[in-house]
């Protein structure tokens, strides 16, 4: 069945660091992938999403490239803040936002 | 505009023991989903709501789960009996439709001893 990978926090970063959370996921179909983003105390919020090969989902100074190739669908962030510490969940779907298939979350931690 | 609401937001029961969780979407949205979070796993769809019909509730354990959405609102997702395996945190979500973004609640945690 469809999956999703991602990488083992905590990730720890300075404050103004480049940020990279990987992402790589197996499905039968061409799914749609996303990224949602836990705050502490809050539900799960979309931060970003990419429905087809090669287009770029983006929002608040983060992105993520859907990769076919490498089925991959990593976030960047070219200078994170403090306010950005949060746990990270990347999600694909077969239909739309039906039955997302989430990862394990990554947990991104970081001091000022 | 008001979010998803859920309650409680934690519980504590004994093992065998029954709990019920509500749900109250965002008005207007046809769509509902429960989601279960282990601690450390990504959350996980026990079943999806389209008005009061269900859509997919391929991945509910049956014997012990159960969820309704009367009228095609409100929604509650009970557990009886309850297993040490079903602590997790229980999220609900709702959408429009089936293709636009699902909003996520705050979840109920569950604690099962």
């Amino acid at each position: 069945g469809d999956s999703v990978t991602q990488m083992e926090g905590p990730v720890t970063l300075s404050e103004e660091a480049f940020l990279t959370i990987n992402c790589t996921y197996t499905a039968t179909g061409y799914p749609s992938l996303f990224w949602y983003v836990q705050y502490p105390g809050e539900g799960l919020q979309l931060l970003l999403k990419a429905t087809k090969a090669d287009d770029k989902g983006s929002n608040k100074g983060f992105e993520a490239t859907y990769r076919k190739e490498t089925t991959s669908f990593h976030l960047e962030k070219g200078s994170v803040q403090v306010s950005d510490s949060a746990v990270y969940f990347c999600a694909l779907s077969e239909g739309g936002f039906q039955k997302l298939v989430f990862g394990t979350g990554t947990r991104l931690l970081v001091s000022p | 505009e008001a979010g998803v609401a859920q309650s409680p937001r934690y519980k504590i029961i004994e093992k065998r023991q029954s709990v019920a969780f509500w749900c109250n979407p965002i008005s207007g949205h046809a769509t509902l989903y429960w989601y279960q979070q282990i601690l450390g796993q990504g959350p996980k769809l026990l079943i999806q709501f389209q008005n009061n019909g269900v859509v997919d509730d391929s991945q509910l354990p049956k014997d012990r789960f159960s969820a309704e959405r009367l009228k095609g609102v409100d929604s509650t997702l009970k557990i009886q009996p309850a297993k040490l395996e079903d602590s997790a945190v229980y999220l609900c979500a709702s959408s429009l439709d089936e293709s636009t973004e699902a909003f996520f609640g705050q979840g109920t945690r569950l604690t099962v001893v």
